[in-house]
């Protein structure tokens, strides 16, 4: 079965510009998260979507948003963009465990490649 | 402010030995543990997830939940080269749904 597929996997922006990034999630996976990978910090949580609602949020300026689609389909904007947003995006599918105890089986996509210049 | 930390190594093995890998954190909270395995310059794959106390065995694979020492480990079996990648163990932060933090991930290199 097809796996996270996001687009595009490489992008270059300006200083000040927004981009749009997107996630296609495995079919049958309703939760879609979004996480920034940089050298100096890693793998960070930015939110999390689920049945079209934000559900969970991490430590971002507000420059940062998100949506999802009927289809589970998730998109991430940045606006302004920062030097310091260069980064590796990932975005990660889930089924939920039956228990509410949160994500099993969560997987990534490739990532998209976000130089701000 | 939830934390999971690990040895970033690098951890040098030689081939065939066993490898382990510890991962603790601080939210005491926190319901379900992740390792992910990252080659460079591509994205984390899972490798397991554990919910409960004691140990979980997938092939080569065991992870070990100690939730009273908030303690997480991976243990590789018959550690192969191709297992040289760095490990990233990732802690559901506690809410519902998927709100992961994760460590800064140990690299292993395994020695032919």
């Amino acid at each position: 079965k097809a796996g996270v597929t996001q687009t595009p996997r490489y992008l270059i922006k300006t200083r000040g510009q927004q981009v749009t990034l997107s996630c296609s999630p495995i079919s049958g996976h309703r939760s879609v998260s979004w996480y920034q990978q940089t050298p100096g910090q890693g793998l960070q949580f930015l939110f999390e979507y689920f049945s079209e609602t934000q559900r969970n949020k991490g430590n971002f300026p507000g420059r940062f948003s998100g949506r999802q689609f009927s289809n589970s389909r998730s998109e991430m904007n940045v606006s302004t963009l920062e030097l310091g947003d260069s980064a590796l995006y990932l975005c990660a599918s889930s089924l939920e465990d039956e228990g509410g105890w949160g994500p099993t089986e969560a997987f990534f996509g490739q990532g998209t490649r976000l130089t701000v210049v | 402010q939830k934390e999971v930390e690990q040895n970033s190594g690098p951890l040098s093995v030689p081939e065939g030995a066993i490898a382990s890998l510890n991962c603790t954190y601080s939210d005491r909270g926190s319901q379900s543990f992740f390792w992910y395995r990252q080659y460079s310059g591509k994205s984390p794959e899972l490798i397991m997830f554990i919910y409960s106390n004691g140990d979980k065995e997938d092939g080569r694979f065991t992870a070990q939940l100690n939730k009273a020492s908030q303690y997480v480990s991976l243990l590789i079996r018959d550690s192969q080269p191709s297992d040289s990648a760095t490990y990233l163990c990732a802690v559901n932060g506690g809410n519902y749904g998927q709100n992961f933090v994760f460590g800064p991930g140990t690299r292993l290199s395994v020695l032919p």
